[in-house]
Protein backbone atom coordinates (compact mmCIF):
# COMPACT_ATOMS: atom_id res chain seq x y z
CA UNK A 1 0.00 0.00 0.00
CA UNK A 2 1.43 3.62 -0.95
CA UNK A 3 1.24 5.64 1.96
CA UNK A 4 1.28 8.48 -0.36
CA UNK A 5 -1.13 8.71 -3.87
CA UNK A 6 -0.38 11.04 -6.22
CA UNK A 7 -2.91 11.69 -8.79
CA UNK A 8 -3.17 12.17 -11.80
CA UNK A 9 -0.24 9.75 -12.91
CA UNK A 10 -0.06 11.23 -16.26
CA UNK A 11 -1.21 14.93 -17.44
CA UNK A 12 -0.71 16.37 -21.26
CA UNK A 13 -2.04 19.44 -21.55
CA UNK A 14 -1.61 23.28 -23.96
CA UNK A 15 0.57 25.72 -23.08
CA UNK A 16 -1.55 28.51 -21.17
CA UNK A 17 -3.97 25.77 -19.22
CA UNK A 18 -3.99 25.52 -15.78
CA UNK A 19 -3.89 21.78 -13.59
CA UNK A 20 -4.21 20.82 -10.53
CA UNK A 21 -1.90 17.20 -9.13
CA UNK A 22 -3.39 15.73 -5.68
CA UNK A 23 -1.21 14.07 -3.14
CA UNK A 24 -3.21 12.02 -0.61
CA UNK A 25 -2.81 9.86 2.36
CA UNK A 26 -4.87 8.51 5.55
CA UNK A 27 -1.66 9.09 7.33
CA UNK A 28 -0.52 12.39 9.24
CA UNK A 29 2.50 14.47 7.81
CA UNK A 30 4.49 16.68 10.07
CA UNK A 31 5.56 18.33 6.63
CA UNK A 32 5.37 18.02 3.15
CA UNK A 33 7.78 18.64 0.50
CA UNK A 34 7.14 18.67 -3.16
CA UNK A 35 10.17 18.50 -6.14
CA UNK A 36 10.14 18.45 -9.51
CA UNK A 37 12.48 15.82 -11.52
CA UNK A 38 13.76 16.33 -14.51
CA UNK A 39 14.69 13.68 -16.93
CA UNK A 40 18.42 12.57 -16.36
CA UNK A 41 18.72 14.57 -13.35
CA UNK A 42 17.76 13.96 -10.23
CA UNK A 43 14.79 15.72 -8.14
CA UNK A 44 14.54 19.61 -6.99
CA UNK A 45 12.81 20.69 -3.76
CA UNK A 46 10.64 23.23 -4.95
CA UNK A 47 8.12 23.83 -1.54
CA UNK A 48 7.88 22.35 2.12
CA UNK A 49 4.77 23.00 3.68
CA UNK A 50 4.40 22.58 7.44
CA UNK A 51 1.26 23.89 8.93
CA UNK A 52 -1.94 22.91 8.14
CA UNK A 53 -3.74 24.93 5.73
CA UNK A 54 -0.87 26.59 4.86
CA UNK A 55 -0.69 27.98 1.02
CA UNK A 56 2.44 29.12 -0.37
CA UNK A 57 3.27 30.23 -3.79
CA UNK A 58 6.23 30.46 -6.24
CA UNK A 59 5.63 32.32 -9.21
CA UNK A 60 2.87 30.29 -11.23
CA UNK A 61 2.50 27.40 -8.65
CA UNK A 62 0.29 27.28 -6.01
CA UNK A 63 0.94 24.77 -2.94
CA UNK A 64 -1.46 24.21 -0.37
CA UNK A 65 -0.95 21.18 3.06
CA UNK A 66 -4.58 20.22 3.87
CA UNK A 67 -6.04 21.22 7.48
CA UNK A 68 -5.52 17.64 9.20
CA UNK A 69 -1.80 17.31 7.13
CA UNK A 70 -2.91 14.30 5.67
CA UNK A 71 -3.01 15.62 1.87
CA UNK A 72 -1.69 18.64 0.10
CA UNK A 73 -1.76 20.17 -3.56
CA UNK A 74 0.05 21.40 -6.79
CA UNK A 75 -1.36 24.34 -8.54
CA UNK A 76 -0.40 25.58 -12.01
CA UNK A 77 -1.88 28.53 -13.57
CA UNK A 78 -0.95 29.27 -17.25
CA UNK A 79 1.34 26.40 -17.63
CA UNK A 80 3.98 26.16 -20.16
CA UNK A 81 6.51 24.36 -21.86
CA UNK A 82 9.55 24.58 -19.02
CA UNK A 83 7.02 23.18 -16.48
CA UNK A 84 7.45 19.66 -17.87
CA UNK A 85 8.76 17.04 -15.50
CA UNK A 86 8.20 15.07 -13.25
CA UNK A 87 6.61 16.02 -10.01
CA UNK A 88 6.97 14.32 -6.81
CA UNK A 89 5.36 14.92 -3.32
CA UNK A 90 7.22 13.67 -0.05
CA UNK A 91 6.17 13.16 3.39
CA UNK A 92 7.36 13.22 7.04
CA UNK A 93 5.78 11.49 9.20
CA UNK A 94 8.33 13.21 12.35
CA UNK A 95 9.76 12.27 15.71
CA UNK A 96 12.57 9.89 15.34
CA UNK A 97 11.19 8.28 12.18
CA UNK A 98 14.02 9.46 9.76
CA UNK A 99 12.51 8.29 6.60
CA UNK A 100 10.93 10.50 3.64
CA UNK A 101 8.45 8.73 1.92
CA UNK A 102 8.16 9.31 -1.73
CA UNK A 103 4.65 9.86 -3.98
CA UNK A 104 4.78 7.92 -7.58
CA UNK A 105 4.57 11.06 -9.14
CA UNK A 106 2.88 12.92 -11.87
CA UNK A 107 4.04 13.32 -15.26
CA UNK A 108 3.49 16.73 -16.48
CA UNK A 109 4.06 17.30 -20.39
CA UNK A 110 3.12 20.85 -21.28
CA UNK A 111 2.75 21.03 -24.92
CA UNK A 112 3.94 24.50 -27.09
CA UNK B 1 30.10 23.60 -4.43
CA UNK B 2 30.00 20.36 -6.53
CA UNK B 3 26.75 19.41 -3.78
CA UNK B 4 25.96 15.55 -3.98
CA UNK B 5 28.15 13.97 -6.54
CA UNK B 6 27.69 10.39 -7.43
CA UNK B 7 29.75 7.65 -9.26
CA UNK B 8 29.80 5.76 -11.61
CA UNK B 9 26.66 7.43 -13.59
CA UNK B 10 26.38 4.45 -15.82
CA UNK B 11 26.78 0.39 -15.05
CA UNK B 12 26.24 -2.58 -16.20
CA UNK B 13 26.85 -5.82 -14.14
CA UNK B 14 26.05 -9.39 -14.65
CA UNK B 15 24.32 -11.24 -12.24
CA UNK B 16 26.15 -12.19 -9.20
CA UNK B 17 28.94 -9.68 -9.23
CA UNK B 18 29.65 -7.19 -6.27
CA UNK B 19 29.59 -3.27 -7.37
CA UNK B 20 30.10 -0.02 -4.91
CA UNK B 21 28.03 3.17 -5.97
CA UNK B 22 29.74 6.05 -4.47
CA UNK B 23 28.33 9.14 -3.03
CA UNK B 24 29.73 12.19 -1.75
CA UNK B 25 28.75 15.51 -0.88
CA UNK B 26 30.61 18.31 0.18
CA UNK B 27 27.95 20.61 2.19
CA UNK B 28 28.73 18.72 5.82
CA UNK B 29 25.63 17.52 5.66
CA UNK B 30 24.44 15.25 8.77
CA UNK B 31 21.66 13.19 6.84
CA UNK B 32 22.18 11.02 3.93
CA UNK B 33 20.39 8.59 1.74
CA UNK B 34 20.30 6.16 -0.98
CA UNK B 35 16.84 5.74 -2.82
CA UNK B 36 16.08 4.00 -5.99
CA UNK B 37 13.70 5.01 -8.61
CA UNK B 38 11.68 2.21 -10.81
CA UNK B 39 9.34 3.45 -13.60
CA UNK B 40 5.50 3.56 -12.16
CA UNK B 41 7.25 3.17 -8.06
CA UNK B 42 8.63 6.28 -7.39
CA UNK B 43 11.47 6.70 -5.28
CA UNK B 44 11.99 4.12 -2.28
CA UNK B 45 14.72 4.86 0.51
CA UNK B 46 16.87 1.71 0.49
CA UNK B 47 18.84 2.79 3.50
CA UNK B 48 19.61 6.27 5.22
CA UNK B 49 22.35 7.66 7.53
CA UNK B 50 22.15 10.48 10.04
CA UNK B 51 25.61 10.95 10.73
CA UNK B 52 29.16 9.59 10.90
CA UNK B 53 28.83 5.84 12.29
CA UNK B 54 24.76 5.33 12.43
CA UNK B 55 23.03 3.77 9.47
CA UNK B 56 19.67 2.45 9.54
CA UNK B 57 17.24 0.08 6.84
CA UNK B 58 14.63 1.93 4.68
CA UNK B 59 12.09 0.74 2.53
CA UNK B 60 13.79 -1.44 0.33
CA UNK B 61 17.20 -2.73 2.31
CA UNK B 62 17.61 -6.62 1.32
CA UNK B 63 20.68 -6.93 -1.22
CA UNK B 64 22.43 -3.54 -0.09
CA UNK B 65 24.61 -2.76 2.71
CA UNK B 66 26.07 0.86 3.47
CA UNK B 67 28.41 2.66 6.04
CA UNK B 68 28.75 5.89 7.01
CA UNK B 69 32.87 6.14 7.88
CA UNK B 70 32.77 9.90 7.48
CA UNK B 71 30.80 12.81 7.04
CA UNK B 72 31.36 13.37 3.12
CA UNK B 73 30.92 9.79 2.02
CA UNK B 74 27.95 6.94 2.13
CA UNK B 75 28.75 4.50 -0.40
CA UNK B 76 26.03 2.08 -1.63
CA UNK B 77 27.06 -1.94 -2.11
CA UNK B 78 25.44 -4.64 -3.86
CA UNK B 79 27.32 -7.81 -2.61
CA UNK B 80 25.52 -9.94 -5.31
CA UNK B 81 23.70 -8.37 -8.14
CA UNK B 82 20.13 -9.26 -9.21
CA UNK B 83 17.83 -8.45 -12.36
CA UNK B 84 15.37 -6.92 -9.99
CA UNK B 85 17.88 -4.26 -9.08
CA UNK B 86 18.03 -3.11 -12.03
CA UNK B 87 17.51 0.47 -11.39
CA UNK B 88 18.46 4.66 -10.91
CA UNK B 89 19.83 5.10 -8.07
CA UNK B 90 20.47 8.14 -5.99
CA UNK B 91 22.04 9.74 -3.26
CA UNK B 92 20.43 12.38 -1.44
CA UNK B 93 21.60 14.26 1.83
CA UNK B 94 20.50 17.28 4.41
CA UNK B 95 22.30 19.16 6.68
CA UNK B 96 19.99 17.41 9.59
CA UNK B 97 16.80 15.74 9.55
CA UNK B 98 14.12 17.82 9.88
CA UNK B 99 10.70 19.47 8.57
CA UNK B 100 12.20 22.40 6.87
CA UNK B 101 15.25 20.37 5.57
CA UNK B 102 15.65 20.11 1.57
CA UNK B 103 16.69 17.24 0.06
CA UNK B 104 20.01 17.85 -2.21
CA UNK B 105 19.69 15.16 -4.72
CA UNK B 106 22.53 13.77 -6.80
CA UNK B 107 22.36 13.07 -10.79
CA UNK B 108 21.54 9.32 -10.21
CA UNK B 109 23.97 6.48 -11.31
CA UNK B 110 21.55 4.05 -13.71
CA UNK B 111 22.41 0.74 -13.03
CA UNK B 112 21.31 -2.29 -15.54
CA UNK B 113 21.96 -6.22 -14.27
CA UNK B 114 21.91 -8.77 -16.72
Amino acid sequence: TQLLEQSPQFLSIQEGENLTVYCNSSSVFSSLQWYRQEPGEGPVLLVTVVTGGEVKKLKRLTFQFGDARKDSSLHITAAQPGDTGLYLCAGDQGGSNYKLTFGKGTLLTVNP
Amino acid sequence: NAGVTQTPKFQVLKTGQSMTLQCAQDMNHEYMSWYRQDPGMGLRLIHYSVGAGITDQGEVPNGYNVSRSTTEDFPLRLLSAAPSQTSVYFCASSYSWGSNQPQHFGDGTRLSIL
